[in-house]
């Protein structure tokens, strides 16, 4: 069955990095993109970004585009969203979905539809 | 502040009908699909509603979303003990090129 599997909690101290996985199965793995949301302790969903494994596209939500990078690794179906510079109210649980978009060459449209499949959740803690 | 806007709380009791808003503009939900996520306790956020009034595969008819303008809602029939959880609206904003949910509505059913 369609899956995401993401790696294990972390804890990091302020100022550090911390890099998730979010391995895919089940699907055909370049069809489909994969965004990232988080939800702080208490807070609601917050978007983060989403790349895509066809021709590496990426879409950063503005407030955290100069901290985030995300990358693909085909050979193995994994997605890895790596932010740096932590802060405390980076403190927050973060999910991998599969979100679709059509692309074209270097070009992709505007997703049409919603995040269909998510993985389990990563506790990322940071706290000195 | 949440750029779609959704009351914080809604509740009824079993076997009700509850409707749950989301409010937009022009750049999101005037333009762009609804979806509707539920976020059941210790729970992944789950599609519930895609593209405004589509159901996926496997999400009961009691579940059904509406759009009119730049407001959208989602309502759910014969209110049950295992919908208790948090609801959330999300659309595509033209001017941030970003995903914006609304802040999400606890529902509980009492």
């Amino acid at each position: 069955q369609v899956q995401l599997v993401q790696s294990g909690a972390e804890a990091a101290k302020p100022g550090a990095s911390v890099k998730v996985s979010c391995k895919a199965s089940g699907y055909t793995f370049s069809t489909y993109g994969i965004s990232w949301v988080r939800q702080a302790p208490g807070q609601g969903l917050e978007w983060v970004g989403w790349i895509t494994p066809y021709n590496g596209n990426m879409n950063y939500a503005l407030k955290l585009q100069d901290r985030v990078t995300m990358t693909t690794d085909t050979s193995t179906s994994t997605v890895y969203m790596e932010l740096r510079s932590l802060r405390s109210d980076d403190t927050a649980v973060y999910y991998c979905a599969r979100e679709g978009r059509y692309c074209s060459g270097r070009n992709c449209d505007p997703p049409r539809h919603g995040m269909d499949v998510w993985g389990q959740g990563t506790m990322v803690t940071v706290s000195s | 502040q949440s750029v779609l806007t959704q009351p914080p709380s809604a509740s009824g009791t079993p076997g009700q009908r509850v409707t749950i808003s989301c409010s937009g503009s022009s750049s999101n939900i005037g333009n762009n699909y609804v979806h509707w996520y539920q976020h059941l306790p210790g729970t992944a956020p789950k599609l519930l509603i895609d593209r405004d009034t589509e159901r996926p595969s496997g999400v009961p008819d009691r579940f059904s979303g509406s759009k009119s303008g730049t407001s959208a809602s989602v309502a759910i029939s014969g209110l049950r003990s295992e919908d208790e959880g948090d609801y959330y609206c999300a659309a595509w904003d033209d001017s941030l090129k970003n995903w914006v949910f609304g802040g999400g509505t606890k529902l509980t059913v009492l």
